[in-house]
């Protein structure tokens, strides 16, 4: 069955402009997570949402958002992009809810890496 | 409060040795424990899960860790180190927070080169 699903997977960006990336989980999946990865500061959380709401939410500021439609897929939106925001931005899909209290553990997508110049 | 600290930011192993990626970790409940990996320019890869069953866990690849909790400790090892294994590899540490939801924290990671 097809993975998690990341597009683009390059993009490059100018500071100031905002930018969205999608990410379509596995099939049946309807939890989907998003994390940042940089050098320096490794792996992040940025939220995560289950059955259109976000249900879990890191310390970001308000220029990152997020959502999921219907059929789970997400998209994540960055605005008045910053050079730090450079990164490698991954999403994440599990089958179960947050809510578990068990946590199977998350197959991820290969990534979009942003530049932003 | 939820913590996991990956020991050594680089560990370096010859070919055909043993591996160890040392991880303590603190959390308020009882946790669930992760080791993924992630080769270069790739999302991450489960490798094996602790989630309070056997303390001996298996995985992938011929990776196992065992869960201490006098220790605090989840170490990922392999008998015999493989030019694949070279990547990154996370410790993760998974429970529940005031609000009910899983919060997840990942380790710094641990590069591992394979030397031939």
């Amino acid at each position: 069955k097809a993975g998690v699903t990341q597009t683009p997977r390059y993009l490059i960006k100018t500071r100031g402009q905002q930018v969205t990336l999608s990410c379509s989980p596995i099939s049946g999946h309807r939890s989907v997570s998003w994390y940042q990865q940089t050098p320096g500061q490794g792996l992040q959380f940025l939220f995560e949402y289950f059955s259109e709401t976000q249900r879990n939410k890191g310390n970001f500021p308000g220029r990152f958002s997020g959502r999921q439609f219907s059929n789970s897929r997400s998209e994540m939106n960055v605005s008045t992009l910053e050079l730090g925001d450079s990164a490698l931005y991954l999403c994440a899909s599990s089958p179960y809810s947050p809510r578990t209290g068990l946590n199977y553990g998350y197959t991820f997508g290969s990534g979009t890496r942003l530049t932003v110049v | 409060a939820q913590s996991v600290t990956q020991l050594d930011s680089h560990v370096s192993v010859s070919e055909g040795t043993p591996v160890l990626l040392r991880c303590n970790y603190s959390s308020s409940y009882s946790p669930s424990l992760f080791w993924y990996v992630q080769h270069p320019n790739k999302g991450l890869q489960l490798l094996l899960k602790y989630t309070s069953a056997a303390t001996l866990v298996k995985g992938i690849n011929g990776f196992e860790a065992e869960f201490k909790k006098s220790e605090t400790s989840f170490h990922l090892t392999k008998p015999s180190a493989h030019m694949s294994d070279a990547a990154e590899y996370f410790c993760v540490v998974s429970d529940v927070n005031s609000g009910g939801y899983q919060k997840v924290t990942f380790g710094t990671g641990t590069k591992l080169q394979v030397i031939p």
